[in-house]
């Protein structure tokens, strides 16, 4: 049981360059989201997806678009990267939206640098 | 405006010491409130929850929270740090109890002393 993984571990970009981060879970969950970490910011939501074939916006989405593929994978992409999005990204998911006692869990994130 | 504070960025206490991390929260109606931790490199752990009932909640590796509503605040307690408590910590708040995604506190960096 792996719980979520997340590819890559670690990817370098040149601005306007695009690239997909991918994540999946193999808890049968139904929810899944993206958040990315910045220094001194917390988390911050880009979006989330309450069920397969469903996604939102979170607080953040500007210059990123989402795909849930299945019910297992939820990936990531931007289109043209920028400096800005230069950021730790995670990937987490619970078991269904709407009930708050479900814990999300956490991938171990993506480091992602936008030079 | 509503948000997730933690006043403190960063703390130091040393080994057996006493902790605790402040988490402070203005939303209108009491949402359900969490603490995580980070530790290097890693991602996010949840150490304990609280949606309703006993205001005192345990968590796992001794954590424990107190819930004030008086004061919308959650914070974070331990009797005794161990140098492997080193670590990120944040705060989170589901503020509409809907199961969405979480808003998180910037975070408290927590160093250990010997």
């Amino acid at each position: 049981n792996a719980g979520v993984t997340q590819t890559p571990k670690f990817q370098v970009l040149k601005t306007g360059q695009s690239m997909t981060l991918q994540c999946a879970q193999d808890m049968n969950h139904n929810s899944m989201y993206w958040y990315r970490q910045d220094p001194g910011m917390g988390l911050r939501l880009i979006y989330y997806s309450a069920s397969e074939g469903t996604t939102d916006k979170g607080e953040v989405p500007n210059g990123y678009n989402v795909s849930r593929l299945n019910k297992r994978e939820f990936s990531l992409r931007l289109e043209s990267a920028a400096p800005s999005q230069t950021s730790v990204y995670f990937c987490a998911s619970s078991l269904s939206r709407g009930s708050s006692t479900d814990t999300q869990y956490f991938g171990p994130g993506t480091r992602l640098t936008v030079l | 405006a509503q948000s997730v504070t933690q006043p403190d960025i960063h703390i130091t206490v040393s080994e057996g010491a006493s902790l605790e991390l402040r988490c402070n929260y203005s939303y209108g109606a009491t949402p359900y409130l969490f603490w995580y931790v980070q530790s290097p490199g890693q991602g996010l752990q949840l150490l304990l929850k609280y949606f309703s009932g006993d205001t005192l909640v345990q968590g796992i590796k001794g954590f424990e929270a107190e819930f004030k509503r008086s004061q919308s605040s959650f914070n974070l307690r331990k009797p005794s740090v161990h140098w492997s408590d080193a670590a990120e910590y944040f705060c989170a708040v589901d503020p509409n109890q809907a199961g969405t995604a979480l808003i998180f506190g910037k975070g408290t960096t927590l160093s250990v002393s010997s």
